[in-house]
């Protein structure tokens, strides 16, 4: 168990319709990452947050958007879902913004857009 | 950017046997970690490498970064080391992982 937590574990939902994903880092981490990983691209990099405030991004659609509150808890919402976008998505987290920092990844969710 | 690459892609050995695999990156790196994903779709972190070697059980990892590669080292591998094993190295001075393609392992009874 990384510490990490995810939910929900699986989403199915279809085409056009809008869903959040919701993520926990570990105890004292302020960071957290968000990637997607398909068939067709692998695991790549979306979007990182730092103590609320975005750091960097990577290859995140315009339909997707992602924030961290206060608790430092992070969400990433999907809208406008295309069949493409079925993927595991994973939140990682870790203690500092930058390299070199470990991460952990959460058990993931898969999503799943029919 | 860094490219990561992995190789072997794909491996089946027989329960017992030893295995290793390589992991070369574009450019230096200040941060490799190595992770084995199982075949429920968990991200297992394995070893967090940026230079030198580590062991844990029948796992161990070298990374030579001025020659830019990381080898992970399998002994007397089980049936349940099988699913995809990644490296992955940070872009720039950024944390956000890079990973390679994976080398899928398939430990047979």
């Amino acid at each position: 168990d990384s510490g990490v937590t995810q939910t929900p574990k699986h989403l199915i939902t279809a085409t056009g319709q809008r869903v959040t994903l919701r993520c926990s880092p570990r105890s004292g981490d302020l960071s957290v990452y968000w990637y997607q990983q398909s068939l067709d691209q692998g695991l790549q990099f979306l979007i990182q947050y730092y103590n609320g405030e975005e750091r960097a991004k990577g290859n995140i659609l315009e339909r997707f958007s992602a924030q961290q509150f206060p608790d430092l808890h992070s969400e990433l919402n999907l809208s406008s879902l295309e069949l493409g976008d079925s993927a595991l998505y994973f939140c990682a987290s870790s203690e500092g913004q930058s390299a070199p920092s470990e991460q952990y990844f959460g058990p993931g969710t898969r999503l799943t857009v029919t | 950017g860094i490219q990561v690459e992995q190789s072997p892609p794909d491996l089946i050995l027989q329960e017992g046997a030893n295995s290793t695999l390589r992991c070369n990156f574009s450019d230096s790196v200040n941060n490799l970690q190595w992770f084995h994903q199982n075949p429920w779709g968990q991200l297992i972190n394995l070893f967090y490498i940026p230079s030198g070697t580590k062991q844990n059980g029948r796992l161990s990892a070298t990374t030579v970064a001025t020659e830019r590669y990381s080898l992970l080292y399998i002994s007397s591998s089980q049936t349940t080391d099988s699913g995809v094993y990644f490296c992955a190295a940070p872009r720039g001075a950024t944390n956000k992982l890079i990973f390679g393609t994976g080398t899928l392992l398939a430990v047979q009874p």
